[in-house]
């Protein structure tokens, strides 16, 4: 079955603590894309990837680092510097260029007190 | 800067109904709108693309529509079921060199067997 995982499903930190959330896609897709989603507000880009080994970021990215070191992955790192980490994350693939539609994962909700 | 809406925010109805949910965005230098379901605590399932060149797409009792020179989509529900409650989404995906959607907050939908 071709999809997109994220793992954990719910993941607790403590304040001032580095946490890495995996995404993991078989699609073959050479896009990927890290969003936030806060309750009663859409969804904000943090990261995206259009290619191995390269990177940009979106709206929201301080408190954030990627890496994209295989197709298949896009680990994204919430770090210490993020003021208020608390929310649910999720990941997304598509097919590169602005046609495509994207592609989401279960997410990974994270409380961080 | 790109701006959506969705109205109304949440929607009850009997199961049966026809129902239209509305989307509306501020600029219509797009490539496409994506509408997606999304189940509490899950992620984005995909439910239709519509490019910018298309006026509307339909998958099974799901048809949406697009009038990009008035900023609006609509997606309309025929025969409601009980399965059909979660929450809608749409996102515009904005012209120029920027990969990313942008989404409205969604309309919550119940269905009431």
């Amino acid at each position: 079955d071709g999809g997109i995982t994220q793992s954990p499903k719910y993941l607790f930190r403590k304040e001032g603590q580095n946490v890495t959330l995996s995404c993991e896609q078989n699609l073959n897709h050479d896009a990927m894309y890290w969003y936030r989603q806060d309750p009663g507000q859409g969804l904000r880009l943090i990261y995206y990837s259009q290619i191995v080994n390269d990177f940009q970021k979106g709206d929201i990215a301080e408190g954030y680092s990627v890496s994209r070191e295989k197709k298949e992955s896009f680990p994204l790192t919430v770090t210490s510097a993020q003021k208020n980490p608390t929310a649910f994350y999720l990941c997304a693939s598509s097919m590169s260029g602005q046609s495509y539609e994207q592609y989401f994962g279960p997410g990974t909700r994270l409380t961080v007190t | 800067k790109q701006e959506v809406t969705q109205i109304p925010a949440a929607l009850s109805v009997p199961e049966g109904e026809n129902l239209v949910l509305n989307c509306s965005f501020t600029d219509s230098a797009i490539y496409n709108l994506q509408w997606f379901r999304q189940d509490p605590g899950k992620g984005l399932t995909s439910l239709l693309l519509i490019q910018s060149s298309q006026r509307e797409q339909t998958s099974g009792r799901l048809n949406a529509s697009l009038d990009k020179s008035s900023g609006r989509s609509t997606l309309y529900i025929a025969a409601s079921q009980p399965g059909d409650s979660a929450t809608y989404l749409c996102a515009v995906r904005p012209l120029g060199g920027f990969q990313k959607l942008v989404f409205g907050t969604g309309t919550r939908l119940l269905v009431s067997p």
